[in-house]
């Protein structure tokens, strides 16, 4: 347990479906992080949130819309997917967005799109 | 643009045996590096991490080292053991943008 909890951990969708994924963090930590991880690919960073503003979108398509209400929860919410955005999503906190910190993942939400 | 190269990318030794698993970056502005283990279909655990001011971290069985003028890192695993299989990915901060740049990954399995 790394202190970092995503749910579902498994979702399956239909691509005209809305679904959310949901990410909680127990380290005090300011900085929050959605990474997608597609097979043969690196882990490709999609957003950064630091004390809730958003810092970084990695030039991510608008079907995925991330949500960062206080610095414990972050969500991305999905709409008209495609079977290609497949793929684990995992969520990933540090104290902060500042380049010396150490970075904590969750177990990851393995995504299905049919 | 950063890249990270993992060589190997796929590995398989008897158990007991010393290994090396190597990461190398093109920009070596970099800030940290760190090294993460990920079982299948699980999420990422991190092992190491190397400030921007060090040069090496040791943890228990797993020393990595960090020389950031020939932009390459090194995983050391001593005395391997079959729970050790798993994909080990290097990863790491710098370049201008927040959060970490991936390589790809080297598949280890520890054949008993």
């Amino acid at each position: 347990e790394t202190g970092v909890t995503q749910t579902p951990r498994h979702l399956v969708m239909g691509m005209t479906n809305k679904k959310s994924l949901k990410c909680e963090q127990h380290l005090g930590h300011n900085a929050m992080y959605w990474y997608k991880q597609s097979a043969k690919k690196p882990l490709e960073l999609m957003f950064v949130y630091n004390f809730k503003e958003q810092t970084e979108n990695n030039s991510v398509p608008s079907r995925f819309s991330p949500e960062c209400p206080n610095s414990s929860h972050l969500f991305l919410h999905l709409h008209t997917l495609q079977p290609e955005d497949s793929a684990l999503y995992l969520c990933a906190s540090s104290q902060d967005s500042g380049r010396d910190t150490e970075a904590f993942f969750g177990q990851g939400t393995r995504l299905t799109v049919v | 643009k950063q890249e990270v190269t993992q060589i190997p990318a796929a590995l398989s030794v008897p158990e007991g045996e010393n290994l090396v698993l190597n990461c190398s970056f093109t920009d070596s502005a970099i800030y940290n590096l760190q090294w993460f283990r990920q079982d299948p279909g699980k999420g990422l655990t991190s092992l190491l991490l190397i400030q921007s001011s060090q040069r090496e971290q040791t943890s228990g069985r797993l020393n990595a080292s960090l020389d950031k003028s020939s932009g390459r890192s090194t995983l050391y695993i001593a005395a391997s053991q079959p729970g050790d299989s798993a994909t080990y990915l290097c990863a790491l901060t710098g370049g201008g943008a927040d959060g970490l740049t991936f390589g790809k990954g080297t598949h280890l399995i520890i054949q008993p």
